[in-house]
C-alpha cells in the first residue's frame, strides 16, 4: 500500500538557519505529493504540491522537488523565521492529477525556530 | 469567505457512548472527507462523501459512520466509543471537478474518551 516516511522530529533551529525535512514515499502509480503545515490549534494548511516527476512546488520561501528516482519530496527553506514554527506533514494522493482521492500522511515533523 | 467549520471544538465522552461531530464545508465545495489524527501522528483517512454517498473508506471499523446532507454539510458518528478513539477529528472539503486534489481542512474536533 501507499506510505509516507518523514524525518523524526523535533527539529530546533535558530532564525535564518537553513531547513531540510526529509520525506520519502512508497506508492503504486504516479502519486501527487504535498506538504501541509499545522500551526498550534489550527487545521492543516496546504503549503505546496507537485503532481509529476521533476516538478518543484514552492510557496512562502519553501520548496520541494518531486524526485521519482529516489521516491523523495524533501522540504527546504533557505532562511527560517520564528513564524515558521509548526508541524509539517508530507502527504501523497493515489494518482497524479486525480481528483479528491484520499491523502496518506507521514507522522509529521515539529519545527521550532528560536529568535 | 468562511472556510471549513467544525463543531464541537472539544468534547469528552466515556467508553461505550456515542458521539456525533459536524462539519460545514467551504463555500462552493461539494466533497467532504474525514480524518482521525491521534496525538503525535499524521491524519488517517476515515471516509469521503460526495453526492450524499460514501465514495471511499479507510481502514476503520463499522462503528465509524457518516452522512452528507443536501447542503453538503456532513456528520461523523462513532458508536461504542473506545479509549483509542481519543483523537483530533479533521474534516476537509474540496470540489470534485477541480481535479487539483487540494483539500481545505477545518480546525478539528478534539474528542477525549475516558
Amino acid at each position: 500500500g501507499n506510505s509516507v516516511t518523514q524525518m523524526e522530529g523535533p527539529v530546533t533551529l535558530s532564525e535564518e538557519a537553513f531547513l531540510t525535512i526529509n520525506c520519502t514515499y512508497t506508492a503504486t502509480g504516479y502519486p501527487s505529493l504535498f506538504w501541509y503545515v499545522q500551526y498550534p490549534g489550527e487545521g492543516l494548511q496546504l503549503l505546496l504540491k507537485a503532481t509529476k516527476a521533476d516538478d518543484k512546488g514552492s510557496n512562502k520561501g519553501f520548496e520541494a522537488t518531486y524526485r521519482k528516482e529516489t521516491t523523495s519530496f524533501h522540504l527546504e527553506k533557505g532562511s527560517v523565521q520564528v513564524s515558521d514554527s509548526a508541524v509539517y506533514f508530507c502527504a501523497l494522493s493515489r494518482e497524479s492529477g486525480g481528483s479528491n482521492y484520499k491523502l496518506t500522511f507521514g507522522k509529521g515533523t515539529l519545527l521550532t525556530v528560536n529568535p | 469567505d468562511a472556510g471549513v467549520t467544525q463543531s464541537p471544538t472539544h468534547l469528552i465522552k466515556t467508553r461505550g457512548q456515542q458521539v456525533t461531530l459536524r462539519c460545514s464545508p467551504k463555500s462552493g465545495h461539494d466533497t467532504v472527507s474525514w480524518y482521525q489524527q491521534a496525538l503525535g501522528q499524521g491524519p488517517q483517512f476515515i471516509f469521503q462523501y460526495y453526492e450524499e454517498e460514501e465514495r471511499q473508506r479507510g481502514n476503520f471499523p463499522d462503528r465509524f459512520s457518516g452522512h452528507q446532507f443536501p447542503n453538503y454539510s456532513s456528520e461523523l458518528n462513532v458508536n461504542a466509543l473506545l479509549l483509542g478513539d481519543s483523537a483530533l477529528y479533521l474534516c476537509a472539503s474540496s470540489l470534485v471537478i477541480s481535479g487539483a486534489n487540494v483539500l481545505t481542512f477545518g480546525a478539528g474536533s478534539r474528542l477525549t474518551v475516558l
